[in-house]
């Protein structure tokens, strides 16, 4: 079955970087698009960035972009989320979400999310 | 700036049913927005209830339906049960590359 693991939460100081990972297994990961999407304290949920299957292409929400870089290695089964310039407002539960392999890649499967907390 | 609008907070009775909508600020929902339905219950991750309208996922009850109606994406309980007491989010595919969550509704079950 799909299996997503998110890892490399923690605790930043503002201004800092954070690598999350996405490791994903029960699937051919080279041929789906994946997703983050985060959900602050308290809030609803937000979506982040999306990746095609072959990292052709890259979405980001306005709220990150410039700030935050998705990528993938196909050879690892894995999708990661490279956080820069992280600010108080980054603070969230970071979920990595399956696509549909369709055009509108809605969000298949979830994993378990991983927090970040950005603090001094 | 693209909104998209749930009820913030809605209640059903054990039994019941109940509709909860997902509109846009500025527009009409139609069915090119592809509107896609997600649960979450406190302290886990969300569940795929509906996609593209009105297709349930995999393993979800025939209770769930998607549908539109008038011009706002909607999720019907039908015989809620307690353990559909959860936050509900929808989405919109808005095209090139962006999807926007509504705000999501609290849906108490008493």
């Amino acid at each position: 079955q799909v299996q997503l693991v998110e890892s490399g939460g923690g605790v930043v100081q503002p201004g800092g970087s954070l690598r999350l990972s996405c490791a994903a297994s029960g699937f051919t990961f080279s041929t789906y698009g994946m997703h983050w999407v985060r959900q602050a304290p308290g809030k609803g949920l937000e979506w982040v960035a999306f990746i095609r299957y072959d990292g052709s292409n890259k979405y980001y929400a306005d709220s990150v972009k410039g700030r935050i870089t998705i990528s993938r290695d196909n050879s690892k089964n894995t999708l990661y989320l490279q956080m820069n310039s992280l600010r108080a407002e980054d603070t969230a539960v970071y979920y990595c979400a399956k696509g549909c392999a369709c055009s509108y890649e809605y969000f298949h499967h979830w994993g378990q999310g991983t927090l970040v907390t950005v603090s001094s | 700036q693209t909104v998209v609008t749930q009820e913030p907070s809605f209640s059903v009775s054990p039994g019941g049913t109940v509709t909860l909508t997902c509109g846009l600020s500025s527009g009409s929902v139609s069915t090119d927005y592809y509107p896609s339905w997600y649960q979450q219950t406190p302290g886990q991750a969300p569940h795929t209830l509906i996609y593209n309208t009105n297709t349930r996922s995999s393993g979800v009850p025939d209770r769930f339906s998607g549908s539109i109606l008038g011009d706002k994406a909607a999720l019907t309980i039908t015989g809620a049960q307690a353990d559909d007491e959860s936050d509900y989010y929808c989405v919109l595919y808005m095209g090139s590359g962006i999807w926007v969550f509504g705000g999501g509704t609290k849906l108490t079950v008493l």
